[in-house]
C-alpha cells in the first residue's frame, strides 16, 4: 500500500461548482500537509499548507486535515475554468526532514 | 526575477547515452531536489542536497548522478544505466531542510529516449 493515496480522476465539473479533492494516508507520523497545483507541462506550485489537524482558508480554497481518519481535503468554491489543472497532495513527517510524499494527483476540468 | 530555471525544456537522447539536465536557482536556497514524474504518477524523489558539496539518494536514485559544487546549481545526469529514463524531470529548492518548508519548483525538463 502506498503511503499516500489519491484518486487520479479525471474530475469534470461545471463553472461555479464546489470541488472536493481528497487524499488518504497511512503514516500517522505525517504532520505537514500541502496541496500543489500543476498546470499542463509546468512545475507544481504550492497552493495550501497546513500543519497538523484543522482547517485553513485562503480565498476560494479551503484545506482540511483530519488526522484521526488520516484524510485530507481541498475544497474549491465557485470553481473557474482557470482552476483546471492537476492537484497534488503532499505530506511530510517531523522526523524525515523535508522529504515529501506525493499523491498521484487528481486531474480537474472546470467547464464554462 | 527570482526563481528556478531548468534547461532544456525538451530533451531527446539516444539509448546508451548519458545526458545532463540543468537546474539553477537564484533564491539563495540551501536545499535542492530532483523529482521524476511519470504519467498518472506522483512525484518521486531521485536525489536531494541539503547544502553545497553534499547530496543524498532519494527513493529512485539508481541510474542517476548529481553534483552540488555551487549553491545555485544542482545538475542531474541521467546515465545509460537508467532503464526507463523517459519522463518529466522536476527540480525544486527550499530555503532549508526543515519539515514543512515550502519547495519552489522549476518548469521541468521532458526527456525522451529515442
Amino acid at each position: 500500500q502506498k503511503e499516500v493515496e489519491q484518486d487520479p480522476g479525471p474530475l469534470s465539473v461545471p463553472e461555479g461548482a464546489i470541488v472536493s479533492l481528497n487524499c488518504t494516508y497511512s503514516n500517522s507520523a505525517f504532520q505537514y500537509f500541502m496541496w500543489y497545483r500543476q498546470y499542463s507541462r509546468k512545475g507544481p506550485e504550492l497552493l495550501m499548507y497546513t500543519y497538523s489537524s484543522g482547517n485553513k482558508e485562503d480565498g476560494r480554497f479551503t484545506a482540511q486535515v483530519d488526522k484521526s481518519s488520516k484524510y485530507i481535503s481541498l475544497f474549491i468554491r465557485d470553481s473557474q475554468p482557470s482552476d483546471s489543472a492537476t492537484y497534488l497532495c503532499a505530506m511530510s513527517a517531523l522526523n524525515s526532514g523535508y522529504a515529501l510524499n506525493f499523491g498521484k494527483g487528481t486531474s480537474l476540468l472546470v467547464t464554462p | 526575477d527570482g526563481g528556478i530555471t531548468q534547461s532544456p525544456k525538451y530533451l531527446f537522447r539516444k539509448e546508451g547515452q548519458n545526458v545532463t539536465l540543468s537546474c539553477e536557482q537564484n533564491l539563495n536556497h540551501d536545499a535542492m531536489y530532483w523529482y521524476r514524474q511519470d504519467p498518472g504518477q506522483g512525484l518521486r524523489l531521485i536525489y536531494y542536497s541539503q547544502i553545497v558539496n553534499d547530496f543524498q539518494k532519494g527513493d529512485i536514485a539508481e541510474g542517476y548522478s548529481v553534483s552540488r559544487e555551487k549553491k545555485e546549481s544542482f545538475p542531474l545526469t541521467v546515465t545509460s544505466a537508467q532503464k526507463n529514463p523517459t519522463a518529466f524531470y522536476l527540480c525544486a529548492s527550499s530555503i532549508g531542510w526543515q519539515p514543512g518548508t515550502e519547495a519552489f519548483f522549476g518548469q521541468g525538463t521532458r526527456l525522451t529516449v529515442v
